[in-house]
């Protein structure tokens, strides 16, 4: 187990709707990462946070939204749910060193927009 | 450019047998070549990684041979499972301290280890 907990487990929402999702990092790592995971595809990085602010963004546009909190929790927001929103997101938490990091992944929220 | 090509799609292998999966990538600011395993239902998991410094690492039965010169790297399973029976995904990044480091996925292979 990796330490890293994401609630819900399974959502069902319709189009147009708004929805957040839960993570839960390790202890102590100061940097979570949002990736969403289309069903036989690979993950594709949506945002990352870094001590609380926005420290990157890949090619989701601004209805997808995120907050870091100081207890190492993190939300995923999403706005304006459009039917390829359906997918499992993922969050990753890691310690932003000089060294590198590696990321840690949760078990996902399996999201469906009907 | 960021993009990284993974192969083959799909694997079947002997139980006992060698699984080799491959990856190829176009952006040599790439630094971190990460190997994850996931089950149906989980998140993935980290299997082994390795940085360019090196050409080859080896954890157990997983191996990570890394052609920086092609900008190719793979992943060989020894003495396949049926308990490896998953899908792999290969990934790069760019090691912090300049660009974020997410991590670029490939399409991931479904391994299947017959008994």
């Amino acid at each position: 187990e990796t330490g890293v907990t994401q609630s819900p487990t399974h959502l069902i929402k319709t189009r147009g709707q708004q929805v957040t999702l839960r993570c839960s990092s390790q202890s102590g790592h100061n940097t979570v990462s949002w990736y969403q995971q289309a069903l036989g595809q690979g993950p594709q990085f949506i945002f990352q946070y870094y001590r609380e602010e926005e420290n990157g963004r890949g090619n989701f546009p601004p209805r997808f939204s995120g907050l870091q909190f100081p207890n190492y929790s993190s939300e995923l927001n999403v706005n304006a749910l459009e039917l390829d929103d359906s997918a499992l997101y993922l969050c990753a938490s890691s310690l932003w060193s000089a060294g590198g990091e590696t990321q840690y992944f949760g078990p996902g929220t399996r999201l469906l927009v009907l | 450019q960021q993009q990284v090509k993974q192969s083959p799609q799909s694997l079947i292998v002997q139980k006992g047998g060698i699984s080799i999966i491959n990856c190829a990538y176009e952006n040599t600011a790439f630094d971190y070549f990460p190997w994850y395993q996931q089950f149906p239902g989980k998140g993935p998991a980290l299997l082994i990684a390795i940085r360019p410094d090196v050409s080859e690492k080896k954890e157990g039965r997983f191996t990570i041979s890394f052609n920086k010169s092609a900008k190719q790297f793979s992943l060989h399973i020894m003495d396949s499972q049926p308990g490896d029976s998953a899908t792999y995904f290969c990934a790069a990044s760019i090691e912090p301290g300049g660009a974020t480091n997410k991590l670029i996925f490939g399409t991931g292979t479904l391994l299947a280890v017959q008994p």
